[in-house]
């Protein structure tokens, strides 16, 4: 079936890094635009980052910008996100999604979420 | 930088009819299209609008959205509610500049 499973979340020391994976199953991976949202304990959604189908057009939050990396690889139907240098505020569920085909590009394919706490 | 205000929370009984609003503070809310998510408690968020009034199959037709461009905000619409739909509910749209902008959400409580 149709479906996201993100893993590699866990607990990091300030200043650490960590690889997120997210698996796609279901449907045409390399056809889709996918994106990374966060939501911190208690806190809204907030969008992380986007990539086009092919990898080539990619787009950051400020609050990330210079410290995570996205990527994908269509062969393995995967998508990742390299976070570098995190810090408490990072803390958070993080979501992998698919960008829908519509017109207004709604998410319309979520993961379960895979949880970071950023902590000494 | 453009932001969309929610109300923190709303409520109503089973059976009413709430609407939970979504402002957009710069920038034409027509301009662009607006989305809204569902997420219960301890899940994942689903789309129950796209494209400011289309439904995904499933969603029932309970749910409904719109835009008054005269306050420049966007509005979902539960009517018949039910306990199910108690949950927060998250408005986003984009623009040129910012390409996806998340409502702060809203608590939905069914009384």
């Amino acid at each position: 079936q149709v479906q996201l499973v993100e893993s590699g979340g866990g607990l990091v020391k300030p200043g650490g890094s960590l690889r997120l994976s997210c698996a796609a199953s279901g449907f045409t991976f390399s056809d889709s635009y996918m994106t990374w949202i966060r939501q911190a304990p208690g806190k809204g959604l907030e969008w992380v980052s986007y990539i086009s189908s092919s990898g080539t057009t990619i787009n950051y939050a400020d609050s990330v910008k210079g410290r995570f990396t996205i990527s994908r690889d269509n062969a393995k139907n995967s998508l990742y996100l390299q976070m570098n240098s995190l810090r408490a505020d990072d803390t958070a569920v993080y979501y992998c999604a698919r960008v829908g085909t519509t017109e207004g590009g709604a998410f319309d394919i979520w993961g379960q979420g895979t949880m970071v706490t950023v902590s000494s | 930088n453009f932001m969309l205000t929610q109300p923190h929370s709303v409520s109503g009984s089973p059976g009413k009819t709430v609407t939970i609003s979504c402002t957009r503070s710069s920038g034409s809310i027509a301009s662009n299209y607006v989305q809204w998510y569902q997420q219960r408690p301890g899940s994942a968020p689903t789309t129950v609008i796209y494209e400011v009034n289309q439904r995904p199959s499933g969603v029932p037709d309970r749910f409904s959205g719109s835009i008054d461009s005269s306050s420049n905000s966007a509005s979902l619409t539960i009517s018949g509610l039910k306990t199910e739909d108690e949950a927060d509910y998250y408005c986003q749209s984009y623009d040129s500049s910012n390409p996806v902008v998340f409502g702060g959400g809203t608590k939905l409580t069914v009384l």
